[in-house]
């Protein structure tokens, strides 16, 4: 068993969707990071969180320390959303654990 | 704008030639981190550095070399790169204070074919 598990792995949404991407890790962590990879290029740190929950225009994340669980919500989405998304957890000094990453397909 | 930097963005190399892939950062950041992505993998930590002090991975191959001149620039040097070290190489950096690491910043990557 993976030590980051995210869900769903593929998910396919119409444009103004609502979404949310789910990830459970197994660990202790010191911190939790969402980061979004678009095909062949490279990643983009969208959140990195401890505690609570945080907001960046449509994107919202949060987290549940008891529980070992983060979700990432879309708002409104859109084709340009169409990305891979990953869950990535600190567990020791500076190193990310990733999970298998969503595929996420926003269709017009 | 960019704020790490990695050159070139594609690098094709032949089967054993060494090849070196560069990261800088206008960050200032004292840690700086090498991924290795291959096709439909989550990225895997090759090593990093936390100013001068060099941490490499247990599993990451001797083919593998790190440098860092300085703050800024952070060299990946692939001695006699086979084909399956054909992926994608990101570099990524963060601020540290102490153990606690801030929000690590990614570079667009370098996609190496070998050949």
């Amino acid at each position: 068993k993976n030590e980051v598990e995210q869900s769903p792995q593929n998910l396919t949404a119409q444009e103004g969707e609502f979404i949310t991407i789910n990830c459970s890790y197994s660990v202790g962590i010191s911190a939790l990071h969402w980061l979004q990879q678009h095909p062949g290029g490279g990643i983009v740190s969208l959140f990195m969180l401890s505690s609570g929950k945080k907001k960046h225009g449509r994107l919202i994340a949060t987290i549940n320390i008891q529980e070992k669980h983060s979700s990432l919500h879309i708002t409104a989405s859109h084709p340009r959303d169409s990305a891979v998304y990953i869950c990535a957890v600190i567990a020791s000094y500076g190193k990310l654990t990733f999970g298998q990453g969503t595929i996420l397909t926003v269709h017009p | 704008d960019a704020m790490v930097i990695q050159n070139p963005r594609y690098q094709v190399t032949q089967f054993g030639k060494p090849v070196t892939l560069s990261c800088s950062q206008t960050l200032n950041h004292n840690v700086m981190y090498w991924y290795q992505q291959k096709s439909s993998q989550a990225p895997k930590l090759l090593f990093h550095y936390y100013d001068k002090d060099f941490n490499n991975e247990a599993d990451t191959p001797d083919n593998f070399q790190s440098r860092r001149p300085n703050t800024s620039f952070c060299f990946l040097d692939i001695r006699s790169p086979g084909l399956g070290d054909a992926a994608m190489y990101l570099c990524a950096t963060s601020r540290a204070q102490g153990a606690r690491t801030d929000t690590q910043y990614f570079g667009p990557g370098t996609r190496l074919t070998v050949l």
